[in-house]
């Protein structure tokens, strides 16, 4: 079975611009969790989308947002990037969010100069 | 507040040798408690999960303790190999909560450990 694949793996923007990634989680899997890991805060929990719905969401400004299709596949946007937003997203799946059986994926390294 | 406190931030052995890393926690009320093992570049792993029942679990050379008097846990690693240089994170979850709200895990900022040949 796939493991969770997210994409891009690595990504440069520049301050003022928006991204989008992505996450597929693993088949089966209907929980997506978002977290942002800095050298300084550590892992910190974004939000998380059980079906399509946002079920959970942690301390982030609304430039944060995203959602979930009906396939399960997450997308996570950032508007307005600044320089602080530079970190590497991670995002895991579970059956039913069950956070004890989160499966990680590679993560997307974002640099915003 | 909840949170988890690890020690130390970083730490260098010699390949071969046992270390011990250590985690504080004041998350409350308690449920379990997993050791998440990151590779540079990669997403965590799961090492081991602990319930308040469990006082040790062992998956290979890791080892990991709680004392939930204490609310503290370690996880030892012996006989340390080059692929064991990874971060080393606790993460706490609390009773009741589910997914990864604010108020359902607390992560640490994770032990950087680095084997040396």
């Amino acid at each position: 079975k796939a493991g969770v694949t997210q994409t891009p793996r690595y990504l440069i923007k520049t301050r003022g611009q928006q991204v989008t990634l992505s996450c597929s989680p693993i088949s089966g899997h209907r929980s997506v969790s978002w977290y942002q890991q800095t050298p300084g805060q550590g892992l910190q929990f974004l939000f998380e989308y059980f079906s399509e719905t946002q079920r959970n969401k942690g301390n982030f400004p609304g430039r944060f947002s995203g959602r979930q299709f009906s396939n399960s596949r997450s997308e996570m946007n950032v508007s307005t990037l600044e320089l602080g937003d530079s970190a590497l997203y991670l995002c895991a799946s579970s059956l039913a969010g069950e956070w004890n059986e989160q499966y990680f994926g590679p993560g997307t390294r974002l640099t915003v100069t | 507040k909840n949170q988890v406190e690890q020690s130390p931030q970083s730490l260098i052995i010699l390949e071969g040798k046992n270390c011990t890393l250590q985690c504080n926690y004041t998350v409350s009320p308690f449920s379990n408690l997993r050791w998440y093992k990151q590779d540079t570049g990669r997403g965590p792993v799961s090492l081991t999960i602990m319930t308040f029942s469990e006082n040790t679990k062992s998956n290979g050379r890791y080892t990991a303790t709680l004392d939930a008097d204490t609310k503290q846990s370690s996880l030892h690693i012996t006989a340390s190999q080059l692929s064991d240089s990874a971060s080393y994170i606790c993460v706490v979850s609390a009773l009741g909560r589910s997914g990864g709200g604010a108020d359902g895990l607390t992560f640490g900022k994770g032990t950087h450990l680095i084997i040396q040949p």
